[in-house]
């Protein structure tokens, strides 16, 4: 079974500065790869996937994430942030072979100061 | 297009009693998802649907029900509320499975005392 782990809770991070977040998965091949956002008070909303081919994934909002087989890892970055970044952010992992479900890390919070 | 919505937004329930959490979406999506959310804790799958008439069980379906009768909505029923059912439940959509896109309703906050 596919699993996956984002090893930093919160993150605090001033305007303007980049912005990294880890995503680690545990499967034996290459699986389906999320990243979703959810504002304060909101549901979820895409933010880029990865299934195959170029391994850099740009997304919406400035957002892109690197998928390194090697690490079996998916990072989300952003070269400058703004402050209507702050939210919480999840990393999913979906089996090829499975119908779509997904498994959602426990996600990282993200503060954004002034 | 509204998307996915959820009735009710808030709901405190006694312990033993039932409701049910609405999810419509216009979107005409095959697949459909209840998901719930705890502190700390991620999104873990409740039920699903790949098309009106067909549900399975997901990650902890244990204490809910579903149906989906028409393609557009997906009722997720409590029957007998615990504490352990206090949470901020989702509904998600999509047009197939796999690789698409889960678009998410605004969730519903149940405390249940």
């Amino acid at each position: 079974a596919q699993s996956v782990t984002q090893p930093d809770i919160h993150i605090t991070v001033s305007e303007g500065a980049s912005l990294e977040l880890r995503c680690n998965y545990s499967y034996g091949a290459t699986p389906y790869l999320f990243w979703y956002v959810q504002s304060p008070g909101q549901g979820l909303q895409l933010l880029l996937k990865y299934f195959s081919g170029d391994t850099l994934v740009q997304g919406i909002k400035g957002f892109e994430a690197e998928f390194k087989r090697s690490q079996s890892s998916f990072n989300l970055r952003k070269p400058s942030v703004h402050w209507s970044d702050a939210a919480e952010y999840f990393c999913a992992v979906g089996a090829p072979d499975s119908w779509g479900k997904l498994q959602f890390g426990a996600g990282t919070q993200v503060v954004v100061t002034p | 297009n509204a998307g996915v919505t959820q009735t009710p937004k808030f709901r405190i329930l006694k312990i033993g009693q039932s409701m049910t959490l609405q999810c419509t979406q216009d979107m005409n999506h095959n697949y459909m998802y209840w998901y719930r959310q705890d502190p700390g804790m991620g999104l873990k799958l409740i039920y699903y649907s790949v098309g009106a008439g067909i549900t399975d069980k997901g990650e902890v379906p244990n204490g809910y029900n579903v149906s989906r009768s028409t393609t557009e909505d997906f009722p997720l029923r409590l029957e007998l509320a615990a504490p352990s059912q206090t949470s901020v439940y989702f509904c998600a959509s999509s047009r197939e499975g796999r690789t698409d896109t889960q678009y998410f309703g605004p969730g519903t906050r149940l405390t249940v005392l």
